[in-house]
């Protein structure tokens, strides 16, 4: 299996500009998570799926954060606007639930997307 | 090119008894190191970080890691496990210093027993 599959690996943009961000989940998983990273704090859990379904968006920051996931193999986190302190690096990871909504089985991350907002 | 191995996929121990979580990585400079858990329902954790500063980290809930440079190792420890710290522990490098990039280890399951 190749992994947990995110594009692109780095990003460059302007403040205002639309950003989006993509992530291919390991082939049969069914519950997909949008983390950022930064230094001072860490992971911080933006958003999770369950079998394609939001289970939990109360990590996303603001209103300009926003994700879907239209189908298993698929999920995308756009910024609109973005702004200089979205510059992070922003994982997605996989894992496989035994039961609805609750993601007790180990995460499988992808690369990561540095996403820099000038 | 940088990587982790966490030696064991699942560790068990009773509680009061102290855990040991095993990291090893590889690195072509010096790394910055990590571990996080994740619990059940939960998002992941920071337990500690380690940057080049003291090589002994403590961190959250009792836990600790102490950096080895001569054995590429980074373990995590805890003195006397309790129930509560049943979950999964990952060991994590980051690529610089800045941990713009980081590569997760496959985690390792800690069960705790009474």
């Amino acid at each position: 299996d190749a992994g947990v599959i995110q594009s692109p690996r780095h990003e460059v943009t302007e403040m205002g500009q639309e950003v989006t961000l993509r992530c291919k989940p390991i082939s049969g998983h069914n519950s997909l998570f949008w983390y950022r990273q930064t230094m001072m704090r860490g992971l911080e859990l933006l958003i999770y799926f369950n079998n394609n379904v939001p289970i939990d968006d109360s990590g996303m920051p603001e209103d300009r954060f926003s994700a879907k996931m239209p189908n298993a193999s698929f999920s995308t986190l756009k910024i609109q606007p973005s702004e200089p302190r979205d510059s992070a690096v922003y994982f997605c990871a996989s894992s496989l639930s035994r039961r609805q909504g609750l993601p007790n089985e180990k995460l499988f991350f992808g690369s990561g997307t540095q996403l820099s907002v000038l | 090119a940088q990587s982790v191995t966490q030696l064991d996929s699942h560790v068990s121990v009773s509680e009061g008894t102290p855990v040991l979580l095993r990291c090893n990585y590889s690195s072509s400079y010096s790394p910055s190191l990590f571990w996080y858990v994740q619990h059940p329902n939960k998002g992941l954790q920071l337990l500690l970080k380690y940057t080049s500063a003291a090589t002994l980290v403590k961190g959250i809930n009792g836990f600790e890691a102490e950096f080895k440079k001569s054995e590429t190792s980074f373990h995590l420890t805890k003195p006397s496990a309790h129930m509560s710290d049943a979950a999964e522990y990952f060991c994590v490098v980051s690529e610089d210093q800045a941990g713009t990039a980081l590569i997760f280890g496959k985690g390792t399951t800690l069960s705790v027993s009474s």
